[in-house]
């Protein structure tokens, strides 16, 4: 069966920095597109980042230069580093595979940056 | 960046009624345009691919279609079930953009 687990998430206080995991199971993580997308409290669905199969990675700007995705393939996990967040950083992050569509959701792991 | 724009944001519906989402895109996007539900404390759901495409176990009440900028979500006979928020994404350009959402109330 498909599937994605997160893990990592909860309170940090602004500066602050966490580590997201994304557990992967029924398929590679290292074969195939994998995207973070976050939802802040009551509100839609924004695009983080997505690595590719080769390791090449693409961030929205708000994130660029503060997160960092990236895999380890003898885990099958994908990971997001996050630095220096923001209270607006607050949001559900859910890990997804990405071939143009995104086929396959975790539960997400929820992030509350407050002081 | 593309920016998506859907219309209605909030629609109340009956059971069974005929109901129609709208997304358009600031640009042309190909039919590089998908389509999600999301309920309550539920992750997205794929509901349709690249425009039109259908996927494997989503009822076939649910259909798009469109091209370029002009996109449609219609859902037949709607059942109760089918309260949820509604996104389109598209998968044209970096960023990757979603709609801003469409929540259907029954």
């Amino acid at each position: 069966e498909v599937q994605l687990v997160e893990s990592g998430g909860g309170l940090i206080q602004p500066g602050g920095s966490l580590r997201l995991s994304c557990a992967a199971s029924g398929f590679t993580v290292s074969g195939n597109y994998m995207s973070w997308v976050r939802q802040a409290p009551g509100k839609g669905l924004e695009w983080v980042s997505v690595i590719y199969g080769d390791g090449t990675t693409y961030y929205a700007d708000s994130m660029k230069g503060r997160f960092t995705v990236s895999r380890d393939t003898s885990k099958n996990t994908l990971y997001l580093q996050m630095n220096s967040l923001r209270a607006d950083d607050t949001a559900v992050y859910y890990c997804a595979r990405s071939w143009g569509h995104f086929d396959c959701w975790g539960q997400g792991t929820l992030v509350t940056v407050s002081s | 960046e593309i920016v998506l724009t859907q219309s209605p944001d909030f629609q109340s519906v009956t059971p069974k009624e005929k109901v129609t989402i709208t997304c358009r895109a600031s640009q042309t996007i190909g039919s590089n345009l998908h389509w999600y539900q999301q309920k309550p404390d539920q992750s997205p759901k794929l509901l349709i691919k690249y425009a039109s495409q259908s996927i494997s176990g989503v009822p076939s009440r649910f259909s798009g279609s469109g091209s370029g900028t002009d996109f449609t979500l219609t859902i037949n006979s709607l059942e109760a079930e089918d309260a949820a928020a509604y996104y389109c994404h598209q998968s044209r350009s970096f960023p990757i953009t979603f709609g801003q959402g469409t929540r259907l109330e029954i």
